[in-house]
């Protein structure tokens, strides 16, 4: 069965700063992976995802997020946080066999200070 | 592109009450939804999978005869929430994949609360 783990619940970082957010999977083969981010009380916002090709995707609001197979790790990246970024950040992985469900990851909520 | 709404964007109920959510794509067409359910600083718990003109698909443990989806029509889904309890309050958000967005990605809609008195 297809895991995802997000080891930081939570992430403070100050506004200017760069960001990181891990993101592990567990699954037999390549997936599909996605970031999403949700701010309060909102539905879940695509930032980008990974199908094949180039490792290092770019995605939406300057964030990037770089596949490691021999790591099965998807972190997420942005060099210089806004405090617009403070949200909930999840990853989620879909098998590529059919069209599969997705399976989440707990979340990590990102804080930004001043 | 790839816009997915959903309606009310929160609804307030007496319990014994069935509450309808709405979950349509707006600019694509969805082959398959999802409906999930979200307690309070936790992930999302998928419900059920719906395919155009097929029988939703339910999760372990959900009550089918309790949340009834409805996947009519390749723009629309509905969720109900029959007999609502106030174990039913949560934020409950749908999910659509299709043509013409990405058929492997889903995209999600605004959530709606629901609150059961």
């Amino acid at each position: 069965a297809q895991s995802v783990t997000q080891p930081d619940i939570h992430i403070t970082v100050s506004e200017g700063a760069s960001l990181e957010l891990r993101c592990n999977y567990s699954y037999g083969a390549t997936p599909y992976l996605f970031w999403y981010v949700q701010s309060p009380g909102q539905g879940l916002q695509l930032l980008l995802k990974y199908f094949s090709g180039d490792t290092l995707v770019q995605g939406i609001k300057g964030f990037e997020a770089e596949f490691k197979r021999s790591q099965s790790s998807f972190n997420l990246r942005k060099p210089s946080v806004h405090w617009s970024d403070a949200a909930e950040y999840f990853c989620a992985v879909g098998a590529r066999s059919g069209y599969s469900t997705l399976t989440f990851g707990k979340g990590t909520m990102l804080l930004v200070s001043p | 592109g790839a816009v997915v709404s959903q309606h009310p964007s929160r609804v307030i109920c007496k319990s014994g009450t069935s509450v309808k959510i709405e979950c349509r794509s707006l600019d694509f067409q969805a082959t398959t939804m999802f409906w999930y359910r979200q307690f309070p600083k936790q992930s999302l718990m998928l419900m059920a999978t719906s395919n155009e003109g097929s029988k939703a698909t339910y999760e372990q443990g959900v009550e089918k005869d309790k949340f009834l989806i409805n996947h009519a029509s390749l723009t629309l889904s509905t969720l109900t929430v029959t007999s609502a309890h106030p174990e039913d309050s949560s934020f409950y958000i749908c999910s659509a994949r299709g043509r013409g967005a990405g058929e492997e990605t889903q995209y999600f809609g605004p959530g709606t609360r629901l609150l059961v008195l």
